[in-house]
């Protein structure tokens, strides 16, 4: 069971580069890593998955080192509207079961 | 066109009561899951069904029943309600959902559910 660690919580303020950083040390040969945002009162919404090396998307960039242990979500240039919670998953959905969102991260951005 | 939607959106109801929750998602996806968010924030997995059939059935009370009339849809049913039930519930689909296949999980908009 590939378990994750993230900051409970960040601020940052609207225009800059945000970088959350996920450990999963015993990640396995098969997971894949996802992040989902959660807005209050709203279901989790995909932002971008990865196996290693760099993803880049409209909305973000995760990069993931060689040794797959840990994950860094980018935002770049982050607004108000990107305030929410930042999931990090490991796994794939075939073991769904294991797929624990955890406490996420807590982004506030302030003008 | 909403993609994967959930009702009630809140629901009230009396400890021992017996109450269902309904999910449909239009997105063709061949799995389909319920979620719990309790207080703390913490989302878990409950149940998977993969083309109307339960592939996972994580350590929740069996007085939670999941029933499938087809592969669209993915109701929750609960019985004899406590008052630890009260969460947000999440529905959610993806496209594959066996071993071996990575996809996107969709999230419905959640039900609020408050046993008193």
């Amino acid at each position: 069971l590939a378990k994750t660690t993230q900051p409970i919580s960040m601020d940052s303020y609207e225009g800059q580069e945000v970088n959350i950083t996920c450990s999963h040390n015993n990640i396995a040969t098969n997971d894949y890593i996802t992040w989902y945002q959660q807005f209050p009162s709203q279901g989790p919404r995909f932002i971008i998955q990865g196996y290693k090396t760099k993803v880049t998307n409209e909305v973000a960039s995760l990069f993931i080192p060689a040794d797959r242990k840990s994950s860094t979500l980018s935002l770049p240039r982050v607004s108000l509207s990107d305030t929410a919670v930042y999931y990090c998953l490991v796994g794939d959905t075939g073991t769904a079961s294991k797929l624990t969102f955890g406490t996420g991260t807590r982004l506030q951005v302030t003008l | 066109d909403t993609a994967v939607s959930q009702t009630p959106k809140y629901l009230v109801t009396q400890m021992g009561n017996d109450k269902s929750i309904k999910c449909e998602q239009n997105l063709g996806h061949d799995t389909m899951y319920w979620y719990k968010q309790d207080s703390k924030k913490f989302l878990k997995i409950m149940f998977s069904y993969n083309n109307k059939e339960l592939i996972i059935n994580e350590t929740v009370p069996n007085r939670f029943s999941p029933k499938s009339p087809d592969k669209a849809h993915l109701n929750l049913h609960i019985n004899s309600l406590e008052l630890g039930d009260s969460a947000v519930y999440f529905c959610a689909s993806s496209l594959a959902g066996l071993a071996g296949v990575t996809d996107t999980q969709y999230f419905g908009p959640g039900t609020r559910l408050t046993v008193l």
